[in-house]
């Protein structure tokens, strides 16, 4: 059964830190996604990382994978109050014709003027 | 384009009661699933839906859980008689290609 671990699961920043957080995952995967949840609404797609080494960014937010180490990491640059909100990270593993997505539980993350 | 849409947003019934929860998925799109979050747990796949087929229900919990997807459009999941248990945030998200887009979710408090 494949296991998605995410940690921290809260983290609470100040304005202009950096910090990572992490995504393990139990077998081989075909996908890993990156989403963002903001209270009440739906969940925001980031990034999707298809193969080893792939690295992608957008604004603040820089997420690699590593496929050996079954390891992805979403970094955060220079936070701002904007990026207050739940990461979660997926893996998905066809069965065939279905990726269904794995979920990790999540980072509530809280970034402190 | 318009996104996923789910309804109701919240429902709160009695245990022993019925729900129903609807998902319109984005148009077009072949590949609807339904996911499920309970409080303080991780969000978890209930099924998948290939136009109208049921690819994998493998994640719904017991037959309590019915869902269907008449003509391959939007798609229900009915709870019959909720439980204390059921209560949770249900997810549905539609797909074609690499990306899942989400609806907003419906919050279910079985009470």
């Amino acid at each position: 059964e494949l296991k998605v671990e995410q940690n921290p699961l809260f983290l609470s920043m100040q304005e202009g830190k950096n910090y990572t957080i992490y995504c393990n995952y139990s077998t081989t995967s075909d996908r890993l996604y990156w989403y963002r949840q903001d209270p009440g609404k739906s969940l925001e797609s980031l990034f999707v990382l298809l193969s080893n080494g792939a690295v992608k960014q957008e604004g603040r937010l820089m997420a690699s994978l590593d496929t050996k180490a079954r390891l992805s990491t979403l970094h955060i640059t220079a936070a701002v109050h904007d990026l207050s909100a739940t990461y979660f990270c997926a893996v998905a593993k066809s069965g065939g014709s279905n990726y269904k997505l794995t979920f990790g539980k999540g980072t509530l993350l809280t970034v402190n003027p | 384009e318009a996104g996923v849409t789910q309804f109701p947003s919240h429902s709160v019934i009695e245990k022993g009661q019925t729900v129903t929860l609807r998902c319109d998925p984005i148009s077009g799109h072949d590949n609807l699933y339904w996911y499920r979050r309970v409080m303080g747990k991780e969000i978890k796949f209930l099924l998948h839906f290939v136009k109208e087929s049921k690819q994998d229900e493998s994640g719904m919990p017991n037959n309590r859980f019915l869902a269907e997807r008449t003509g391959g459009t939007y798609s229900t999941l009915k709870v019959q008689p909720a439980e204390l248990e059921d209560s949770g945030v249900y997810f549905c998200a539609s797909s074609q290609g690499l990306g899942y887009t989400f609806g907003s979710g419906t919050r279910l408090t079985v009470v």
